[in-house]
């Protein structure tokens, strides 16, 4: 089936060091990817968004990448910082019409060692 | 505080008891949504409000579960019944005509003992 999945569950990265969050998608017919961060007792913030005719997109510290052809993205995050831990969501917008049906993988955590 | 805003924070109840929930969003946001979340995992996508209509509803809404946005502004949601497996965390989003960004509130945690 349809499905949005992350390959690591926690991700440990030195602060100051750059890190990267994977993600794999199975419907090539999705064209817009979104990643939230998730701070405990909070609920989901948008950090950045990629369509489908882009491969690449970048943020304050934050750069998606998107391959097509292999049905992947990616979260990388430039000098992590402690307030980075969180736990990271790559999601799909499956929405039509207008509306956005937005659908949530599994999560990756990231902890950041001082 | 001009965010989505979820009250209560946290609940607790009875196995069998009827809960509601409250969501104001963004006040310039026509549409609203509800997802619920569980631990370890990404929130599910629950329903959908443009307006006060109720454009979609997931599978995952059972009959025991409502809701409403009766005048297009603050939306309710209400279990009936509830049970253990109703326990997680229940967040509410809302976003703008023309805009695919989502604003999540903080989320009101039920617990069924």
């Amino acid at each position: 089936g349809e499905s949005v999945g992350l390959h690591l569950p926690t991700l440990s990265v030195q602060e100051g060091d750059n890190s990267i969050i994977n993600c794999a998608y199975s419907n090539s017919a999705s064209d817009y990817f979104i990643w939230y961060k998730q701070e405990s007792g909070k609920g989901p913030q948008f950090i950045i968004d990629i369509r489908s005719n882009m491969d690449k997109r970048q943020g304050q510290r934050v750069t998606v990448l998107l391959n097509k052809t292999v049905k992947h993205l990616s979260l990388q995050i430039a000098a992590t910082q402690p307030g980075d831990s969180a736990v990271y969501f790559c999601a799909e917008n499956r929405g039509w019409g207008g509306y956005q049906k937005v659908t949530f993988g599994t999560g990756t955590k990231l902890q950041v060692i001082p | 505080d001009t965010g989505v805003s979820q009250n209560p924070r946290h609940k607790i109840t009875k196995r069998g008891q009827n809960v509601t929930f409250r969501c104001d969003p963004i006040s310039e946001h026509n549409r609203l949504y509800w997802y619920r979340q569980t631990l370890g995992q990404g929130p599910e996508f629950l329903t959908y409000f443009q307006n006060e209509a109720q454009l979609e509803k997931s599978r995952l809404l059972s009959d025991r579960f409502s809701a409403e946005r009766p005048k297009g502004s603050f939306s309710t949601l209400e279990i009936q019944r509830t049970e253990q497996g109703d326990s997680a965390m229940y967040l509410c989003a809302s976003s703008a005509q023309g805009d695919e960004k989502l604003f999540f509130g903080s989320g009101t945690q039920l617990s069924v003992l």
